[in-house]
């Protein structure tokens, strides 16, 4: 497997603030998908990406796969408690992993 | 939906000894699981990919003699830490995934190995 850049690594925000990470590949990618861990638990599959410059909504969350297929972001609007964990992406493009980096989210009441 | 199985979820024991560790697909078939290591506050790292039938494909520096996998059946695979040493202490997880074309990963739970 590849890493795939994510940023940022850490996030720090108040409750009700907005979220957002982003993962950046020089790789063109066939498809992104965007997995949950919560502290202490397994990794939890939120959505896939598939097409060029697609966007999908999961209530506050957001998803975007650029149009180069390079690029991916997952944002959340108004963070809540339960938000807290660490978001990471991943494609399997060919016979490759790409693995993003992760970000952890830490949200303050 | 789809479910791995991973046994044990903690194991704790001397330096010299060797762990295996269980990851099984409940319901569906895995030609292909996935076996990462993760140490506290950081993301995944992909050791080694289990081929059912084959040999498995390991990352750039896992030793392949020291983390020995077998992937026996379309539902099996199991990752042995050989002569486990504190060094190797740390979340062990496996995924898999039906077939087909960008199938997400179903993850296990994971296990804790403490090497004292």
């Amino acid at each position: 497997g590849q890493q795939v850049m994510q940023i940022p690594q850490y996030q720090h925000v108040q409750e009700g603030e907005d979220f957002t990470t982003y993962c950046n590949s020089s790789t063109t990618l066939s498809n992104i998908q965007w997995y949950k861990q919560r502290p202490g638990g397994h990794p939890v599959f939120l959505i896939q990406l598939v097409k060029s410059g697609e966007v999908k909504k999961q209530k506050r969350l957001t998803f975007q796969f650029g149009e180069a297929k390079k690029n991916s972001s997952l944002h959340i609007t108004a963070t809540q408690t339960t938000d807290v964990g660490t978001y990471f992406c991943l494609s399997n493009t060919g016979n490759q992993f790409y693995f993003g980096t992760g970000t952890s989210l830490t949200v303050i009441p | 939906g789809a479910v791995v199985s991973q046994h044990p979820s903690r194991v704790i024991c001397k330096s010299g000894t060797s762990v295996k560790i269980e990851c099984r697909s409940l319901d569906f078939q895995a030609t292909t699981m996935f076996w990462y290591r993760q140490f506290p506050k950081q993301s995944l790292m992909l050791m080694a990919t289990s081929n059912e039938g084959s040999k498995a494909t390991y990352e750039q520096g896992v030793e392949k003699d020291k983390f020995l996998i077998n992937h026996a059946s379309l539902t099996l695979s199991t990752l042995t830490v050989t002569s486990a040493h504190p060094e190797d202490s740390s979340f062990y997880i496996c995924s898999a995934s039906p077939a087909g074309a960008g199938q997400p990963q179903h993850f296990g739970d994971g296990t804790r190995l403490s090497i004292l």
